[in-house]
């Protein structure tokens, strides 16, 4: 099946500072991505959807500034944590989609942020 | 609204069957997935159900009935390694997945 990695797979930063995580699709071009935040205990919440070339579509209550996300080519998506706080500790997961199959996402393996 | 219901978590005995049930009212509908996630990791795809009726994969099944807005996994021969939370999900009209709360499974030996 197709492959989705993340990086890092996990970091820790200090408060007020910015983490990058990458999202790629390995073995195809991946035309929308999406981001999750999962906290412990609770379900997947999406966050922002993404698609090649175009600005994201963020969900209701989360900031487009707080939370940048590039999706500059087909393989690739990045979503940056920016000023990070402690709140903002969680585990983040993208999945990615390819045009000829919109039924079907594909997740990576998730990142786990901690902020001190 | 959409709304994704299924039960916060569940204990069954190693060897036995589970069933895990999920109903859902969402804008559209799409197919609906099951995912097998274990702590600290990313959900696995498990199964999708767009048209009425049983899939059966290896230990795991998942039925759907679209008309009453249900689905159910069921898990046969329970290993330990089963422990986990299972999440249902629905593909609404953008072809976005609702997700519910995930149904956390206890194996017992």
């Amino acid at each position: 099946g197709a492959v989705v990695s993340q990086h890092p797979s996990r970091v820790i930063c200090k408060s007020g500072t910015s983490v990058k995580i990458e999202c790629r699709s390995l073995d195809f071009q991946a035309t929308t991505m999406f981001w999750y935040r999962q906290f412990p205990k609770q379900s997947l919440m999406l966050m922002a959807t993404s698609n090649e070339g175009s600005k994201a579509t963020y969900e209701q209550g989360v900031e487009k500034d707080k939370f940048l996300i590039n999706h500059a080519s087909l393989t690739l998506s990045t979503l940056t944590v920016t000023s990070a706080h402690p709140e903002d500790s969680s585990f983040y997961i993208c999945s990615a989609r390819s045009g000829d199959n919109q039924e079907t996402q594909y997740f990576g393996p998730g990142t786990r942020l901690l902020v001190l | 609204g959409q709304n994704i219901d299924q039960p916060t978590e569940m204990t069954a005995t190693e060897g036995a069957i589970v069933q895990i049930n999920c109903t859902y009212q969402t804008s559209g509908f799409n197919g609906l997935f099951w995912y097998q996630q274990h702590a600290g990791e990313a959900p696995t795809f498990l199964s999708y159900n767009v048209l009425d009726g049983l899939e059966e994969k290896g230990r795991f099944s998942s039925f759907l009935s679209r008309s009453k807005g249900y689905s159910y996994l069921l898990l046969k021969e329970l290993q330990m390694k089963d422990s986990a939370s299972y999440l249902c999900a629905v593909m609404d009209s953008n072809y976005q997945l609702i997700w519910g709360a995930g149904t956390k499974l206890i194996i017992k030996p």
